[in-house]
């Protein structure tokens, strides 16, 4: 039974970086598509991007920051470690959600990966606050 | 971005009637719909994926149908453990990108 678990701080500073990291157990990090999940307190679930075990991104183009045009959110992947990570920087308050990691599933058709989420972390509360 | 609206925003049953929980989006999704369940405190968890196929383990109460815009979820006889917020959540092909509904709250009545 594959298990997913986030880990990283619970509160982070206004204009700061949030950091987290999902860790896979008792299955493959390898071939999948990892994303991370946010859902501020008493609203819905928005995506904020993606991970392929090769390493390959597509995030989230709401994330991107006005000021650089640049997305603020970068995620990484070492499947030495089965874990996967995610940093979104300049927080403000809007950032403030529980955060969840998830495994895009239960199959791929083709290599684009698949249309829903199978496995999902418990979740973890990041509060951005100063 | 293709925008799921989910309706009604909540249902009001009582054990052992029927729910039908309906998504719509703003543009053809095929059937690259899903739904979840989530109870509070808990993750979201899959209950439908290709617009209406089961996820393992989920009991066959539960169904899924639709294509292109309009999609529904029937739960054919409620049971005690199944009052909880509802999401239906689509895929865009290129780029990818995954969006979900505002939720239907299913609460006892």
């Amino acid at each position: 039974q594959v298990h997913l678990q986030e880990s990283g701080p619970g509160l982070v500073k206004p204009s700061e970086t949030l950091s987290l990291t999902c860790t896979v157990s008792g299955g493959s990090i390898s071939s999948y598509f990892w994303s991370f999940i946010r859902q501020p307190a008493g609203k819905g679930l928005e995506w904020i991007g993606r991970i392929h075990s090769s390493g390959s991104t597509n995030y989230n183009p709401s994330l991107m920051s006005r000021a650089s045009l640049m997305s603020r959110v970068t995620m990484s992947i070492d499947t030495s470690k089965k874990q996967f990570s995610l940093k979104l920087t300049s927080v403000t308050a809007a950032d403030t959600a529980v955060y969840y990691c998830a495994r895009e599933g239960p199959y791929y058709y083709d290599s684009s990966g698949s249309d829903a989420f199978d496995m999902w972390g418990q979740g973890t509360m990041v509060t951005v606050s100063s | 971005e293709i925008v799921l609206t989910q309706s009604p925003a909540t249902l009001s049953l009582s054990p052992g009637e029927r729910a039908t929980l309906s998504c719509r989006a703003s543009q053809s999704v095929t059937s690259y719909l899903a739904w979840y369940q989530q109870k509070p405190g808990q993750a979201p968890r899959l209950l439908i994926y290709d617009a209406s196929n089961r996820a393992t383990g989920i009991p066959a109460r539960f169904s899924g149908s639709g294509s292109g815009t309009d999609f529904t979820l029937t739960i054919s006889s409620l049971e005690p453990e199944d009052f909880a917020v509802y999401y239906c959540q689509q895929r865009s092909n290129w780029p990818p990108l995954f969006t979900f509904g505002p939720g239907t709250k299913v609460d006892i009545k």
